[in-house]
């Protein structure tokens, strides 16, 4: 079965710092994984999606996410943090047995320091 | 293209009463979604339609139902409501609902259950 794991429930960092985020997977079959944003009273908003086509995968907002099958990771990065990316951040693989069933992480809330 | 619309936001409900969520997919979208959302749980599948047929169902009760119309628009139903099921119930929907499709999120429903 797969899941992911999100190292950290909260990260804080200084506005115009690093964001990182951390995903890990665990799957016997190559993962279809995906990152996703909730701003505080709104849905989830996809911003960006792996399919084998490429390990760096290029979002939305100036975020980035690398897929390293060797770490089974999938960690979310942004150069340089806007106050505007203040939200939570949900990693997710899409199940084999079901295709349309998503299984998320537990998520990271991300604060920024101005 | 609009995006996935859910009615109503928020509801106020008492124990015993039920409730009815719907859900108007992207257009074109033949695959909706179930999610639902809470602290503890975090986001926890309920069910998926595809073609106003259950594809797929998650480990919730019985109480909990939903259905499909042919325009894919959907709608789902907890009956004798408990005070555990307060939670964002968010929809969402993807093109055919296969592997690696990233599926797109409402704004959801916030329910109470007084």
């Amino acid at each position: 079965a797969q899941s992911v794991t999100q190292l950290g429930s909260h990260v804080s960092v200084s506005e115009g710092a690093l964001v990182l985020l951390r995903c890990n997977y665990s799957s016997s079959v190559p993962p279809y994984l995906f990152w996703y944003v909730q701003y505080p009273n709104q849905g989830l908003q996809l911003l960006l999606k792996y399919t084998s086509a490429a390990t760096l995968v290029k979002g939305i907002n100036g975020f980035e996410a690398e897929f390293k099958k060797s770490e089974t990771s999938f960690h979310l990065t942004k150069p340089s943090a806007h106050m505007s990316d203040a939200a939570e951040y949900f990693c997710a693989v899409s199940a084999y047995s079901s295709a349309s069933k998503i299984i998320f992480g537990s998520g990271t809330r991300l604060s920024i320091r101005p | 293209k609009a995006g996935v619309t859910q009615t109503p936001r928020y509801l106020i409900k008492t124990r015993g009463q039920q409730v009815t969520l719907s859900c108007s997919p992207i257009s074109g979208h033949r695959s909706v979604s179930w999610y639902q959302q809470t602290p503890g749980q975090g986001l926890q599948f309920l069910f998926e339609y595809f073609s106003e047929t259950q594809r797929n169902k998650g480990n919730f009760p019985g109480r909990f139902s939903g259905r499909q119309f042919s325009n894919s628009r959907s709608e789902m139903n907890v009956s004798t409501l408990e005070l555990g099921d307060s939670a964002l119930y968010l929809c969402a929907s993807s093109p055919a609902g296969t592997q690696g499709d990233p599926q797109y999120f409402g704004p959801g429903t916030r329910l109470t259950v007084l």
